[in-house]
């Protein structure tokens, strides 16, 4: 089984600030990796897919880098609604998932 | 608008069965493979089960494989899992979920997702 390890566990970020969420995998998962923003009481929405690209509708400020095993979510200019738990995701061995224990993002 | 309405959650004692099911609205069902992830309370996210389009396909995290089944019911644009030996460790938050497609392909990831049913294994 791939194992997905995000770090930090909390990040703690003025708003404007910039942010930016690490996703290592235990084997290379090719661009097979996918972001995705959870707030409480809601299910999580998919950020990006591909490693890199933007799902429809969500802002450019968020951008996804990496392949291989080590990925990066970056948002460029926190907002008020950002602040939320981030999970990362691979697919490589579709249809067999794993998540990220996850990072959460909480107003520094 | 796509909409995902899972339900059949509840409270069963351990070596139970349930089965949940979610309703699909707003999308050609028949065209999308389906997932069921959980949710235990106040964790991370945990992949169930897969299903493709058709059904031809299903695959199960070995965590539930031999006690879960997935099922999709194409006329009734409905998605199934049937949950037998429950063990507390099953208790979560059970989504249904549809996998992400766009510009004609589809990716492993999850595009929309319902709010949830909640099950609870416990004596």
């Amino acid at each position: 089984e791939i194992v997905m390890t995000q770090s930090p566990a909390t990040l703690s970020v003025s708003p404007g600030e910039r942010a930016t969420l690490s996703c290592r995998a235990s084997q290379s998962v090719s661009s097979n990796l996918a972001w995705y923003q959870q707030k409480p009481g809601q299910p999580p929405r998919l950020l990006i897919y591909d490693a890199s690209t933007r799902a429809t509708g969500i802002p450019a400020r968020f951008s996804g880098s990496g392949s291989g095993t080590e990925f990066t979510l970056t948002i460029s200019s926190l907002q008020s609604e950002d602040f939320a738990v981030y999970y990362c995701q691979q697919y490589n061995n579709w249809p067999g998932w794993t998540f990220g224990q996850g990072t959460k993002v909480e107003i520094k | 608008q796509v909409q995902l309405v899972e339900s059949g959650g509840g409270l069963v004692k351990p070596g139970g069965s349930l089965r949940l099911s979610c309703a699909a609205s707003g999308f050609t069902f028949s065209d999308y493979y389906m997932i069921w992830i959980r949710q235990a309370p106040g964790k991370g996210l945990e992949w169930v089960s897969y299903i493709s389009s058709s059904s031809s396909y299903t695959n199960y995290a070995d965590s539930v494989k031999g006690r879960f089944t997935i099922s999709r019911d194409n006329a009734k644009n409905s998605l199934y899992l049937q949950m037998n030996s429950l063990r507390a460790e099953d208790t979560a938050l059970y989504y249904c979920a549809r996998g992400y497609c766009s510009g004609g392909s589809c990716y492993g990831s999850a595009g929309y997702w319902g709010q949830g049913t909640l099950v609870t294994v416990s004596s």
